[in-house]
């Protein structure tokens, strides 16, 4: 069966680390993968996105790959910061072609940052 | 620019009733997706609009509809709402689909059925 799965627990790291994301899905192939930050009671906000033929995106403090080998996207936040706390949601696109225009999201990783 | 716009922001509803739920997208921006999320499901697609056409339908009853009007801005409807509709309903507008800007969404409509 098709799956899109992120890390259930939440994520607790000290403030200036890195924080990675794992985002693994199962019988797609997606042209693109997303990344979305959503915060309580908010919609989701766009992060970044990564297309299959790139293996790395990078943003500011963010840092995503994606390795269609071994279907899985990675999302990175250095130098983090009690800010950075929410849960990070990613995305595909079940189309191989990207044209579905809709998406599937995984469960999301809940990411706490201390001070 | 203005964001994605949703009304109402909350919304109480008895069983059996239906609800209308409104999404003014960004400015020039022609497709408008809806989204349901529940603690148990997460985000899931409901459907798509693109210039006033459905292009694409997620798994729900025929009891969840939606249009667009010409000017993009989108409705959707739940009719003979049942308790488990209760969720958060998110809108998302992009000028015609998936880009490096990704979908904007908006701050949803928190519907409560009771």
């Amino acid at each position: 069966s098709q799956k899109i799965e992120q890390n259930s627990e939440a994520l607790n790291i000290q403030e200036g680390k890195t924080a990675t994301l794992t985002c693994n899905y199962t019988n797609y192939s997606p042209a693109y993968l997303q990344w979305y930050r959503q915060d309580p009671g908010r919609g989701p906000v766009f992060l970044l996105l990564i297309r299959e033929n790139e293996k790395e995106k990078r943003k500011e403090r963010l840092k995503v790959t994606f390795d269609t080998t071994l279907k899985q996207s990675l999302f990175h936040i250095t130098a983090s910061q009690p800010a950075d706390s929410a849960t990070y949601l990613c995305a595909l696109d079940p189309s191989d072609s990207g044209g579905y225009n809709k998406l599937i999201f995984g469960a999301g990783t809940r990411l706490a940052v201390h001070p | 620019k203005a964001g994605v716009t949703q009304t109402p922001r909350y919304l109480i509803k008895t069983r059996g009733q239906q609800v209308t739920l409104s999404c003014s997208p960004i400015s020039g921006h022609r497709s408008v997706s809806w989204y349901q999320q529940t603690p148990g499901q997460g985000l899931q697609f409901l459907f798509e609009y693109f210039s006033e056409t459905q292009r694409n339908k997620g798994n729900f009853p025929g009891r969840f509809s939606g249009r667009q009007f010409s000017n993009s801005r989108s409705e959707m409807n739940v009719s003979t709402l049942e308790l488990g509709d209760s969720a958060l309903y998110l809108c998302a507008s992009s000028l015609a689909g998936a880009s490096d800007y990704g979908y904007t969404f908006g701050s949803g409509t928190r519907l409560t059925v009771v």
